[in-house]
């Protein structure tokens, strides 16, 4: 069975820094391409960013609202993806949900965790 | 940047076709998925590729794309369809989502 477990959401000041992590279990974490998805308070979903698999060169995206703020990462020796978030603004407050990328005809969010909440507020 | 927009809300009966749209520039040369979020918990993929559904998925749930519009189809809607529904696409490197249609099943 696949499972994502996200973690590291806490209250954070705005201009703070925090680090969420997701657990990847029952899935070949090596190979696969991972993204993080986000969603404020009663609003809708809103992509964050994605790593590629390091066999396929581990290069990043963003969204425009976070690039220069938000860095993704990965272990693969421990089957961890990795988003670290800086300079954070209350409109970054969110729930965080990471994701396994599937490419079957064409990119799509296949599995998710259940996510994990970060609020920005002084 | 790339936007896709959907209704905020759609209302249907149950046991009728509900039908849910999503409007982008030149949308059919792109592929969408929609997925679905139940209060609470997390989304899950119901279309792919435009029109395929993942293992799982009700046959009752079927998608089409072309031209600027995508379209999700719930045929025989059960009050268990009830929830959010929103349609994504890649736009060079990014994805993009739209802002979610509100499905209520009275």
């Amino acid at each position: 069975e696949v499972q994502l477990v996200e973690s590291g959401g806490d209250l954070v000041k705005p201009g703070g820094s925090l680090r969420l992590s997701c657990a990847v279990s029952g899935f070949t974490f090596t190979t696969a391409w991972m993204s993080w998805v986000r969603q404020a308070p009663g609003k809708g979903l809103e992509w964050v960013g994605r790593i590629k698999s390091n066999t396929d060169g581990g290069t990043t995206d963003y969204a425009a609202p976070v690039k220069g703020r938000f860095i993704i990462s990965r272990d693969d020796s421990i089957n961890r993806l990795y988003l670290q978030l800086n300079s954070l603004k209350t409109e970054d407050t969110a729930v965080y949900y990471c994701s396994i990328m599937e490419y079957t005809s064409s990119w799509h969010f296949d599995y998710w965790g259940l996510g994990t909440l970060v609020t920005v507020s002084s | 940047s790339y936007e896709l927009t959907q209704p905020p809300s759609v209302s249907v009966s149950p046991g009728q076709t509900a039908s849910i749209t999503c409007f982008g520039d030149k949308l059919g040369n792109k592929y969408v998925c929609w997925y679905q979020q139940k209060p609470g918990q997390s989304p899950v993929l119901v279309i792919y590729h435009d029109s395929k559904r993942p293992s799982g998925i009700p046959e009752r749930f079927s998608g089409s794309n072309s031209g600027n519009t995508a379209t999700l189809t719930i045929s025989g809607t059960q009050a268990m369809d009830e929830a959010d529904y929103y349609c994504q696409a890649w736009d060079s490197s990014t994805v993009v989502f739209g802002g979610g249609t509100k499905l209520t099943v009275l």
